[in-house]
């Protein structure tokens, strides 16, 4: 068990619809990161917050936003869902801004969404 | 860009021996790290080892070693007793020192047979 939270662990929803998958971070860990898994895609990087701001971002559909609230849990809000949205959403954390070995990334179990 | 290649889609191995993964990555960079994950059937990734470039010495977790050849951009995980519970898919991973985020490879999944 790595301390990260993800909630829904299941999520099935139609085309067009909106969904906000869940994430709390280790504790201590100040950097949330998502990461999406697909068969066609594979593994990648979409977006961190570090500390209540976005610090980077990489392939994010601009129909997926993210925040990081106060209490540093993080969620992901998924829009005008289409088939090929369908995926495992990894949550990822670490204590710091992402800089350096220190800052291993340790993954939450992942949400897996269906888009019928 | 950096990229990671693994060029095993899969790779089977006897209980009790000895196999090794293998990845490649692509970067201009000098100062980086590189780890590889573990995702079993629960699809949880597990981290397995990581490894500084600046290190000359090979990192070793266990039953897990890595052969780190910097000047051939090469990574490879070596599993030694293999075990029923190995069985997986495993994910060479790449980071810029002063970057964010995790690049992945496409994965190997590794088969265990008893």
């Amino acid at each position: 068990d790595s301390g990260v939270t993800q909630t829904p662990k299941h999520l099935i929803t139609a085309t067009g619809q909106r969904v906000t998958l869940r994430c709390s971070p280790r504790s201590g860990d100040l950097s949330v990161y998502w990461y999406q898994q697909s068969l066609d895609q594979g593994l990648q990087f979409l977006i961190q917050y570090y500390n209540g701001e976005e610090r980077a971002k990489g392939n994010i559909l601009e129909r997926f936003s993210a925040q990081q609230f106060p209490d540093l849990h993080s969620e992901l809000n998924l829009s005008s869902l289409e088939l090929g949205d369908s995926a495992l959403y990894f949550c990822a954390s670490s204590v710091g801004a992402g800089v350096g070995l220190q800052e291993t990334q340790y993954f939450g179990p992942g949400t897996r969404l269906l888009v019928l | 860009a950096q990229t990671v290649t693994q060029s095993q889609p899969e790779m089977s191995v006897q209980e009790a021996e000895t196999v090794t993964l293998s990845c490649t990555y692509d970067t201009s960079e000098s100062d980086y790290y590189l780890f590889w994950y573990k995702q079993p059937p629960s699809r949880q990734m597990i981290l397995v080892i990581r490894q500084e470039a600046y290190k000359q010495q090979n990192a070793t977790e266990n039953r897990f070693s890595v052969n780190f050849q910097k000047a051939a951009k090469s990574f490879s995980l070596k599993i030694s007793d293999s075990q029923l519970g190995d069985a997986a898919m495993y994910f060479c991973a790449y980071k810029y020192n002063a970057g964010n985020m995790l690049t992945f490879g496409g994965g190997t999944r590794l088969m265990v047979k008893p």
